[in-house]
């Protein structure tokens, strides 16, 4: 079956450390998508990518990286200098004449 | 910019009752508004979507929403609830077209569905 698969569920990060979320998609997708979903504040967008090697900010880029070398894979780095990470993150891909399609997200905690 | 407002934070409802969940947005353009469903610690389903044509729009689930241009509302029917509906529910618009680059969502509605 076609999906998004986003690794790991959940991930713990020290004080000063980056970690990087992975997704994945076999769909085909032109674009990727990633969202942070904290309580009460909806879906915020954080990166998304429309072709390989190339990728925009979205509204809450500050912290984050990402990269896109292939059609398949968007992996999300959330580094140190992102000060609040915890949060649920998730990932969304689609193709021309079709809705955003998620995968099943990561929850991010810290020690 | 386009926003999405969902007016109430949670909506508490019993099992086969009726329920509605409100969604309104801000859009000077041409407007594309989708309903997803969050079951906990899962991904968005996508409920429903309109894109053009009749402003009555039927979904998954036995869910409904209908278009209304002049209240610019976008609001989730469904007759007859179950236990089963209990869930985070979205409201989403997109921009730069009909799937667009872009979705901008509201805060989210939960349902709770008791017995």
């Amino acid at each position: 079956d076609g999906g998004i698969t986003q690794s790991p569920k959940y991930l713990f990060r020290k004080e000063g450390q980056n970690v990087t979320l992975s997704c994945e998609q076999n769909l085909n997708h032109d674009a990727m998508y990633w969202y942070r979903q904290d309580p009460g504040q909806g879906l915020r967008l954080i990166y998304y990518s429309q072709i390989v090697n190339d990728f925009q900010k979205g509204d809450i880029a500050e912290g984050y990286s990402v990269s896109r070398e292939k059609k398949e894979s968007f992996p999300l780095t959330v580094t140190s200098a992102q000060k609040n990470p915890t949060a649920f993150y998730l990932c969304a891909s689609t193709s021309f004449n079709q809705p955003q399609h998620f995968g099943d997200g990561t929850r991010l905690s810290i020690l | 910019a386009q926003s999405v407002t969902q007016l109430d934070s949670q909506v508490p409802v019993f099992e086969e009752a009726p329920v509605e969940l409100r969604c309104n947005y801000s859009s000077s353009v041409s407007v594309y508004l989708f309903w997803y469903v969050q079951y906990p610690n899962q991904g968005l389903q996508l409920l429903l979507k309109y894109l053009s044509g009749s402003t009555l729009v039927k979904g998954i689930n036995g869910f409904e929403a209908e278009f209304n241009k002049s209240q610019t509302s976008f609001h989730l029917r469904k007759p007859s609830v179950h236990i089963s509906d209990t869930a985070e529910y979205f409201c989403a618009v997109s921009v730069g077209g009909e799937y667009g680059n872009k979705l901008v969502f509201g805060a989210g509605t939960i349902l709770r569905v008791k017995s």
